[in-house]
């Protein structure tokens, strides 16, 4: 299986830039994609292909790599964007890394 | 505006089994692949598996071989995954979601909490 690694935990202020970071075990290309989770809520799609920003998103948030190291930007963080991130591979198979836990200070 | 309703929370005794449905609303479920994920409480997310109710094949990540089936109705609209051999490790929310060809999760349900327990 590819194993997502993702840093378990960002706090950042307000109006401040924030990368959240996603290494995969081995290559998915750009089969890469991002969710925010809210607490009690279902995910929600961000970005997919690594950077395709999807519609209804601000654009706000961008993503960006290929192969094996992955990032997704928020800039500038807003309070809403207290969530825990997901990076999701569809290039073998599908899996999930364990989120990211993004605070605002 | 495609929705994902899923079944209503269920508790269940060990070793028995469960099933979830995932009905689909405002589009064919033959369009997309359909999936369902895991989170344990405060975990991350787990992929389990995927059908593809065009022709009813499916897909399962290792773990789960053993554990999920999953079937569709395209009569119904509806998605269906069976937990079977319930331990308290099952204990989660389940959600279902939507991907075409390329594994992009664009629609999910709300979740449905599965609690094992005697």
């Amino acid at each position: 299986d590819t194993v997502l690694t993702q840093s378990p935990a960002l706090a950042v202020s307000p109006g401040e830039r924030v990368t959240i970071s996603c290494r995969a075990s081995e290559s998915v290309s750009t089969g890469m994609h991002w969710y925010q989770q809210k607490p009690g809520q279902q995910p929600k799609l961000l970005i997919y292909g690594a950077s395709n920003l999807e519609s209804g998103v601000p654009a706000r948030f961008s993503g960006s790599g290929s192969g094996t190291d992955f990032t997704l930007t928020i800039d500038p963080v807003e309070a809403d964007d207290t969530a825990t991130y997901f990076c999701q591979q569809s290039w073998n198979e599908y899996t999930f890394g364990a989120g990211t836990k993004l605070e605002l200070k | 505006e495609v929705q994902l309703q899923q079944s209503g929370a269920e508790l269940v005794r060990p070793g028995t089994s469960v099933k979830l449905s995932c009905k689909v609303s405002g589009d064919t479920i033959t369009a997309y692949y359909m999936h369902f994920v895991k989170q344990r409480p405060g975990q991350g997310l787990e992929w389990i598996g995927r059908i593809d109710p065009e022709d009813d094949s499916t897909k399962y990540a290792e773990k789960f071989k053993n554990k999920a089936t999953l079937t569709a109705d395209t009569s119904s609209n509806t998605a269906y995954l069976k937990l079977s051999s319930l331990t308290s490790e099952d204990t989660a929310t389940y959600f279902c979601t939507t991907s075409g060809i390329h594994g992009v999760c664009g629609y999910w349900g709300q979740g449905v909490m599965v609690t094992v327990s005697s």
